[in-house]
């Protein structure tokens, strides 16, 4: 089944206590994104990978860092959680860029930070 | 400039009732896509419907079609004969250049259906 995973799907942490969040991916697609919701904001774009080793900031990318090594998989990583990033996130991946180039989601991951 | 505005912030249907939830969208790109996405309570964002600005005809899947009116900047989504599991979040999203490197999303909408 063609689908994008992450896990963990929930996880409660404390301040600055290092953390990843795995993104994977089974349909051979090159481009990813990570995205994180907010009540009354919608969603808003953290960071994005165009290809393996092709990475760059979106519109809220402070306080996160991410790598792609392979094309399959694309974690999220917050070196130094604080509160004002307890969110819901989600990995997305599409085929490409370009406007037709439909972008599918992960289930999400509902993080919360003490 | 917001660039998509859902003006809704919620709306009220009856089963088997038809619905609109409203969408502009704001760009000088001449070349951008439109989607629409359902978020249930469980949270997930699903892929309804999408719209490409070169389209000559309103997209359609099954019961969701988009009505889009290119001069006016609107793609709303119209969804017929409605369920009591339609109820949930639903976003407008655009996909423009340069690049297209992001969804840009709206505020959403809450949908609820009621018996």
């Amino acid at each position: 089944e063609a689908q994008v995973t992450q896990n963990p799907r929930y996880l409660i942490t404390v301040t600055g206590k290092k953390l990843t969040v795995t993104c994977s991916q089974n349909m051979n697609h090159e481009y990813m994104s990570w995205y994180r919701q907010d009540p009354g904001l919608g969603l808003r774009q953290i960071y994005y990978s165009m290809n393996v080793e092709v990475t760059d900031k979106g519109d809220v990318p402070e306080g996160y860092k991410v790598s792609r090594k392979e094309k399959r998989n694309f974690p999220l990583i917050l070196e130094s959680p604080s509160p004002n990033q307890t969110s819901l996130y989600f990995c997305a991946s599409s085929l490409s860029t370009g406007p037709r180039n439909t972008q599918y989601f992960g289930p999400g991951t509902r993080l919360t930070v003490l | 400039a917001q660039k998509i505005t859902q003006t809704q912030p919620g709306m009220f249907v009856q089963e088997k009732e038809a619905v609109t939830l409203d969408c502009t969208y704001d760009t000088s790109d001449p070349s951008y896509g439109l989607f629409w996405y359902k978020q249930p309570s469980s949270g997930e964002m699903i892929f309804l419907i999408y719209q490409g600005s070169y389209d000559q005809q309103n997209a359609t899947e099954g019961r969701y079609s988009l009505n889009f009116q290119k001069a006016r900047k609107s793609a709303n989504l119209v969804i017929s004969a409605s369920q009591l599991g339609d109820s949930a979040m639903y976003f407008c999203a655009m996909r423009e250049g340069p690049g297209f490197q992001k969804l840009v999303f709206g505020t959403g909408t809450r949908l609820l259906v009621s018996p």
